[in-house]
């Protein structure tokens, strides 16, 4: 398994700031990526964040609402950007180790 | 992309009950795991499971990736196996040879009750 630590757990936030948010894995790996979880909802993936290179979007997101850095293979960060009300969710990092999946505790964003 | 759907959406039992979750998919699967979500948020690794039966303590699991269908096992249940437990699944068809996108259900709510 992998031990991922996400930083800030939760936040309050104010409409139009931006956030960004921490992923520290405790080994390197090659697959990172960042998931999104609204309020209620199941998990969708927003991208998959390559290491050295701009990250692979899922359709729906974009690099300007979620710029995502991953600059050496422990660690990533998701910037949630001019955030708005519906930007209120879970948002979780994962890694993938030994073909298996493993997630972070999440980070819980409340947009005012 | 891969459908993953998940019965029943909400179960409540009492202590001590036992009780199947069941994840249907719609294509063949390299990869199919299911999770705990507690009440803080936090997804939980419950098994790694693309084929065959699995067991952890009260928990087991099968996949019959023929048939396209994995059930989870829940025996004595207790009030902490509340939460939310999801079925996640990636498919490699359509993706050049690799996929490790996980495509998840909708999730069944499970309430244990003391």
């Amino acid at each position: 398994s992998a031990v991922i630590s996400q930083k800030p757990s939760r936040d309050i936030c104010q409409r139009g700031t931006s956030l960004t948010i921490q992923c520290q894995v405790d080994s390197q790996v090659t697959m990172m990526f960042w998931y999104r979880q609204q309020p209620g909802q199941s998990l969708t993936l927003i991208a998959t964040a390559n290491q050295g290179s701009e990250a692979t979007y899922e359709s729906g997101f974009v690099i300007d609402k979620f710029p995502i850095s991953r600059p050496n293979l422990t660690f990533s960060t998701l910037t949630v950007s001019n955030m708005s009300p519906e930007d209120s969710s879970i948002y979780l990092c994962s890694v993938l180790n030994t073909g298996e999946l493993f997630f972070g505790e999440g980070s819980r964003l409340t947009v005012l | 992309g891969i459908q993953v759907e998940q019965s029943p959406p909400d179960l409540i039992l009492q202590e001590g009950a036992n009780s199947t979750l069941r994840c249907n998919f719609s294509d063949s699967v390299n990869n199919l795991q299911w999770f705990h979500q507690n009440p803080w948020g936090q997804l939980i690794n419950l098994f790694y499971i693309p084929s065959g039966t699995k067991q952890n303590g009260r928990l087991s699991a099968t996949t019959v990736a023929t048939e396209r269908y994995s059930l989870l096992y829940i025996s004595s249940s207790q009030t902490t196996d509340s939460g939310v437990y999801f079925c996640a699944a990636t498919t490699l068809r359509g993706s050049g040879g690799s996929n490790y996108k996980l495509t998840f259900g909708k999730g069944t709510l499970l309430t244990v009750n003391p």
